[in-house]
């Protein structure tokens, strides 16, 4: 199986400040790459596909990069909806996808 | 409006059945790739299994024997019947739409359905 790592776990940051998620999978990827939110009690919703894509209707704020092993998730500017936990997810090793372990984003 | 819907979560005994469904809307469940993931109360997300359109199926190692994912195209629902529940089975159950133009990221979810196993 392959393991999806996020760093770090939480993280406390201000309402305008510029954040980065990172994710690392034990074996090569490509591209294959999502991040999702996750508010509390709620499903969660796809930011970005394949590493980078924006998925249509999420802010341009949203930003990913990253292939092969090393991912990063941005976001530029911290809104206040955008306190959330957010997870990355390999889509490569189809079907049996694996998520990472989560990063708890607060307000500082 | 794509729209999914699931329902059947309950408290059920160590050692329980139960059916879970989830009912689609605004899109044909027969033509995706259905998943269902799972979220234990406080941990992250966890894939259970998926039915692929052409009808094969896969399951995490933590279910396989004891889970079974089908879909009834009539009904454009898909269903999770669940066997020998034990307390790790307990959880929100979500079900999620892999879609092709999203390189199969999950693109829509429905709002979950907790199961609880617990005598």
């Amino acid at each position: 199986d392959i393991q999806m790592t996020q760093s770090p776990s939480s993280l406390s940051a201000s309402v305008g400040d510029r954040v980065t998620i990172t994710c690392r999978a034990s074996q090569i990827i490509s591209s294959y790459l999502n991040w999702y939110q996750q508010k509390p009690g709620k499903a969660p919703k796809l930011l970005i596909y394949g590493a980078s894509s924006l998925q249509s209707g999420v802010p341009s704020r949203f930003s990913g990069s990253g292939s092969g092993t090393d991912f990063t998730l941005t976001i530029s500017s911290l809104q206040p909806e955008d306190f959330a936990t957010y997870y990355c997810q390999q889509s490569f090793s189809t079907p049996f996808y694996t998520f990472g372990q989560g990063t708890k984003l607060e307000i500082k | 409006e794509v729209q999914l819907v699931e329902s059947g979560g309950t408290l059920i005994q160590p050692g329980g059945s139960l059916r879970l469904s989830c009912a689609a809307s605004g899109f044909t469940v027969s033509d995706n790739f259905m998943n269902w993931v799972r979220q234990a109360p406080g941990k992250g997300l966890e894939w259970v299994s998926v039915l692929y359109s052409g009808g094969s199926t896969y399951y995490a190692d933590s279910v396989k024997g004891r889970f079974t994912i089908s879909r009834d195209n009539s009904k454009n629902t898909l269903y999770l019947q669940m066997h020998s529940l034990s307390a790790e089975d307990t959880g929100v159950y979500y079900c999620a739409r892999a879609e092709m133009t999203s390189r199969l990221a999950y693109d829509y979810w429905g709002q979950g359905t907790p199961v609880t196993v617990s005598s």
